[in-house]
Order: structure tokens, then sequence, then C-alpha cells
């Protein structure tokens, strides 16, 4: 169906590294959302994407919608501890339906 | 402005029982949508309103059934608790149901159904 696949499932890496998830389909999704969960509370919005290979940077973030439309990813430069966190792809069918991704958690460690 | 306020933040079911998730935004937005999340599992959506009188299944709709009261207004309710409803479940809100428009999300009611 219309399920996200995204990885890696959790990142353990060290403050200043960079980090790059991706979220696939193998259906066509009109829009692709990238959110940061923390714990306890609900997720935030990073980054909308709006049309195939579409690339949109928010600060250290920068995402990209895939030409398929299938496949986004998601890059942190220079990580930071405030960077830990569940980031979740969501993709946007015409419906206004959303899927989500099962996230990937991120650790960095000073 | 609060945003997406829910209640209660925690609640303990017995098998059987019912009870409603109340969800509010005060920030005007024409739709509402409610979410259940799971461990190790994105966000599936349960019902959407996309505006003041109309609501519409989402993906996992089986055992809930919503009210959408008044534009600010979208409750939850379960009217025979399962086990397997046990999860964290998030109510969002957005302008309209437009492709793209941007969810924000309330805090999250952490329920469990013994």
């Amino acid at each position: 169906g219309q399920q996200l696949n995204q990885s890696p499932q959790s990142m353990f890496i060290q403050e200043g590294e960079d980090v790059s998830m991706n979220c696939t389909s193998s259906s066509i999704f009109n829009t692709w959302l990238w959110y940061k969960q923390d714990p306890g509370e609900g997720p935030v919005l990073l980054i909308a994407l709006y049309k195939a290979g579409e690339l949109t940077s928010n600060g250290r973030l920068t995402a990209q919608f895939g030409i398929t439309r299938k496949d986004s990813f998601l890059n942190i430069s220079a990580s930071i501890p405030s960077d830990v966190g569940i980031y979740f792809c969501a993709g946007q069918l015409l419906n206004n339906d959303m899927r989500f991704g099962a996230g990937t958690r991120l650790t960095v460690k000073p | 402005n609060a945003g997406v306020t829910q209640t209660p933040k925690f609640q303990v079911l017995k098998t059987g029982q019912s009870m409603t998730l109340q969800c509010a935004q005060d920030m005007n937005h024409n739709s509402m949508y409610w979410y259940r999340q799971d461990p190790g599992m994105g966000l599936r959506l349960i019902y959407y309103s996309a505006s003041e009188g109309t609501t519409d299944k989402g993906e996992v709709p089986n055992g809930y059934n919503v009210s959408r009261l008044n534009k600010r207004e979208f409750s939850l309710r379960l009217e025979s608790a399962a086990p397997s409803q046990t999860s964290v479940y998030f109510c969002a809100s957005s302008g309209t149901s437009g492709v793209g428009d941007t969810q924000y999300f309330g805090p999250g009611t952490r329920l469990t159904v013994l």
C-alpha cells in the first residue's frame, strides 16, 4: 500500500558529524514532510517539500523531494546535542491523507 | 495562543470501558486530525475532519468514533476499549485540508488499556 520505509532506524553519532536519513515508498506522494519529535511531545515540522526535485534548507537541515516522488532524504550538518530526538518523514496524498515513516532515533554524543 | 491542547494527558482503562479524548485548537484552523503512535512505528491517521461538520476515515479507524463539535474541538471516542488500543494519541490541526498544509500537533494522550 502506501507505506513509507524510513532508514536507518537509529543512529549514534559524535557531535559535529553530519547525518543523513531517507524515506522510500512504492507509492507516489504529493508532498513530503520531515518532523522531529522530542520525548513526551508531539511532532514538530522541520521542512515541507512540495515539488519533485525540490531541495530545501532550514538552517543546518537540508531535505530533498525525489524526482520519482517516491522518496525523500534529510541531511543534518554539524550535529549538536540538541539534535537528539526521533525524526519522521511523512508523505501526503492527494486526498489529504498522511503516511508516516517509523522514525529515525538520533543520539548525539558530545 | 495555546495551539493544540489535549486532555487528558494520561489515562488507564479496563477492557470494555469507554472514554472520550478531547482536542481543541485556538488557531482558527479548518482541519483537524487524530493519530495514534505505537512503539517503533510512525503516526497512523485514525480520522480527520477537513472542515466543521465533516469527518472522514483515515488509515486505522476501526474501534473509534469522532465528533467535530465545532470549529475548535474534535473529540475521539473509544466505545469499548481493547488492549490493542493502548497507544499514544495525537491530535493535530491545519489551516486547510489542502495538500502540504502544515499540521500542528498537540502534546499527546498516553492511553493504557488493561
